[in-house]
């Protein structure tokens, strides 16, 4: 069965970086697009960006340009986001989001994981 | 990039059929045929129920249907049900590459 599983929650303070895993079971990502999308408390969904599993190609929301990086490790099946300068407004459950495709759409999601930024 | 404008809300009865509407631009739903739509519980990831504008993936009931008509793409769920209670957004590739979300509508089964 295909799952993601998604690091742990995290508390981090105003201005610090945050790194987030994302690794599969049940199928290699060898040639799988991943998408990450965060969703605020009580908000909707956001799309950040995509990374293409197989070459390591990034898309970026403008919005997030210059402050986060996706970026793989082929050889653990798993994929990371990090943004930095975090601030209250980054508040929110980061997803994780596969798809075989370049087609806008993911049809396996991870469970998420809420990163909380407060000082 | 803007989000898609989606109602915050609509409310039907058991049994009755909803349409939720998604509106774009020329530059996004108008000229891509990269729609998708997804089915959010509270607490829970999202579902892709419909992609590329009315294609289900296998699993997913055929209750739910999509369409697109110039800049507005639509979800349509009939035969309505309790446990179709819940948030739906739309998405769409924009000319630019990226993916641009629509703000959500939360559907109450009355």
């Amino acid at each position: 069965q295909v799952q993601l599983v998604q690091s742990g929650a995290e508390v981090k303070k105003p201005g610090a970086s945050v790194r987030i895993s994302c690794k599969t079971s049940g199928y290699t990502l060898t040639t799988y697009y991943v998408h990450w999308v965060r969703q605020a408390p009580g908000q909707g969904l956001e799309w950040m960006g995509i990374i293409k599993f197989s070459g390591g190609g990034t898309r970026y929301a403008q919005k997030f340009q210059g402050r986060v990086t996706m970026t793989r490790d082929t050889s653990a099946n798993t994929v990371f986001l990090e943004m930095t300068s975090l601030r209250s407004e980054d508040t929110a459950v980061y997803y994780c989001a596969t798809r075989y495709y370049d087609d806008g759409c993911a049809d396996y999601w991870g469970p998420g994981t809420l990163v909380s930024v407060s000082s | 990039q803007s989000a898609l404008t989606q109602p915050a809300s609509v409310s039907g009865s058991p049994g009755q059929s909803i349409t939720i509407s998604c509106t774009g631009t020329s530059s996004d739903i108008g000229n891509y045929k990269y729609v998708s739509w997804y089915q959010q519980y509270p607490g829970k990831a999202p579902k892709l129920l419909i992609y590329e504008v009315t294609y289900r993936p296998s699993g997913v009931s055929n209750r739910f249907s999509g369409s697109k008509s110039g800049n507005t793409a639509s979800l349509t769920i009939s035969g309505l049900q309790a446990e179709d209670e819940a948030d739906y957004y739309c998405s769409s590739f924009t000319r630019t590459n990226i993916v641009v979300f629509g703000g959500g509508t939360t559907l109450t089964v009355l």
